[in-house]
């Protein structure tokens, strides 16, 4: 079935560091690629997404390119910020079948002053 | 519209018992989401509906987790004879129309524990 696989946490930065968190899917066909975010004490929200390969999804300074050929949706930040941290999840939704997301297991990132 | 909001945020049951959620989701939303996520993983997938039909339910729904969505507005999650295991946050999300196009909005969830 589909799948997501992130890189375990939690990652650990200073302030205006470059951030990437990894991740890597299994589907069949072309599915939607999408980065939530989970601030502490709020709700999952949408960060980015990429429909379409070689889209790249960007919002907030964060980007991220959709690379059918490695299978990947690798989140990336030039320089992070204390109000960054949270848990971020990547997901998709295959093209057929399921219409709801499958998350991955979540990337916990603390940025530090 | 104050988003997708769940009730009750927090509730402690003893094994065996019955519990049920709401979600109350966007008011225009035509699609709901049920998720259960554990401490440290992903929301794993439950149940969808698109308006008032529940379109797809996953195998780690069983025979004791039920869910409603009557006139397509609000919905249900219900857990009969709860066990240890069904300890979990339970997150509702709406969105309008497919997520291909749109954007799931997500409520806070209920964190139920089982005693």
């Amino acid at each position: 079935g589909d799948s997501v696989t992130q890189m375990e946490g939690p990652v650990t930065l200073s302030e205006e560091a470059f951030l990437t968190i990894n991740c890597t899917y299994t589907a069949t066909g072309y599915p939607s690629l999408f980065w939530y975010v989970q601030y502490p004490g709020e709700g999952l929200q949408l960060l980015l997404k990429a429909t379409k390969a070689d889209d790249k999804g960007s919002n907030k300074g964060f980007e991220a390119t959709y690379r059918k050929e490695t299978t990947s949706f690798h989140l990336e930040k030039g320089s992070v910020q204390v109000s960054d941290s949270a848990v971020y999840f990547c997901a998709l939704i295959p093209d057929t079948g399921r219409r709801a997301l499958t998350f991955g297991s979540g990337t916990r990132l603390q940025v530090q002053p | 519209d104050t988003g997708v909001s769940q009730d009750p945020r927090h509730k402690i049951t003893k094994r065996g018992q019955n519990v049920t959620f709401r979600c109350d989701p966007i008011s225009e939303h035509n699609r709901l989401y049920w998720y259960r996520q554990t401490l440290g993983q992903g929301p794993e997938f439950l149940t969808y509906f698109q308006n008032e039909a529940q379109l797809e339910k996953s195998r780690l729904l069983s025979d004791r987790f039920s869910a409603e969505r009557p006139k397509g507005s609000f919905s249900t999650l219900e857990i009969q004879r709860t066990e240890q295991g069904d300890s979990a946050m339970y997150l509702c999300a709406s969105s309008l129309g497919s997520l291909r196009d749109t954007e799931a909005f997500f409520g806070q969830g209920t964190r139920l524990t089982v005693v």
